[in-house]
């Protein structure tokens, strides 16, 4: 139990292109979701929560225009990178609270370049 | 207060020795304190965790000391094996709030 999907693993997208991932709790109804950045050999750093039905909290410095998050369903939350540049490119990782493991459970990350 | 410090920020241990990572925080609200294996290019998954109502919890190969007192918390793999080099990341949470330490890269030797 506690099985959190994300897609896609990794993208390649030109500057100034939007791109979206999907993270989705298989088996549990996830009603917050998180989304982490992570560069190189650093820590997990989170961007934004995410309750379901309502607007995301994003962390300070995150820009919320930029990185949009829209948490519709209790299964289901998605980012999306607006008008990505080079600086964009990261390992983006959500986990969603629920389930068996009290506490967090983790997608596999996407790798996204912006060339 | 929001800060989990963990150290050595890289450990090298040959296989079949101890590994021991050190975490403390500050932040006396925190009530869940976990564990995660992160391997290159994959999200973190969880390995143990504990609650401050226990010093001990062990699983497998893998055992959480916390004291409450001290406010740290450490994970000791033992026997640790190759396939055990990972970066490892204490956290700790209440509610909503979910802290990340710097992480720990092991490498163990065979």
């Amino acid at each position: 139990g506690a099985v959190v999907s994300q897609h896609p693993s990794w993208v390649i997208c030109k500057s100034g292109t939007s791109v979206k991932i999907e993270c989705r709790s298989l088996d549990f109804q996830a009603t917050t979701m998180f989304w982490y950045r992570q560069f190189p050999k650093q820590s997990l750093m989170l961007m934004a929560t995410s309750n379901e039905g309502s607007k995301a909290t994003y962390e300070q410095g995150v820009e919320k225009d930029k990185f949009l998050i829209n948490h519709a369903s209790l299964t289901l939350s998605t980012l999306t990178v607006t008008s990505a540049h080079p600086e964009d490119s990261s390992f983006y990782i959500c986990s969603a609270s629920g389930g068996k493991n009290y506490g967090y459970t983790f997608g596999s990350g996407t790798r996204l370049t912006v060339v | 207060q929001q800060q989990v410090k963990q150290s050595p920020q890289s450990l090298i241990v040959q296989k079949g020795g101890i590994s021991i990572i050190n975490c403390a925080y500050e932040n006396t609200a925190f009530d869940y304190f976990p564990w995660y294996q992160q391997f290159p290019g994959k999200g973190p998954a969880l390995l143990i965790a504990i609650r401050p109502d226990v010093s001990e919890k062990k699983e497998g190969r893998f055992t959480i000391s916390f004291n409450k007192s001290a406010k740290q918390f450490s994970l000791h793999i033992m026997d640790s094996q190759p396939g055990d080099s990972a970066t490892y990341f204490c956290a700790a949470s209440y509610g909503q709030n979910f802290v990340f330490g710097p992480g720990t890269r092991l490498s163990v030797l065979p």
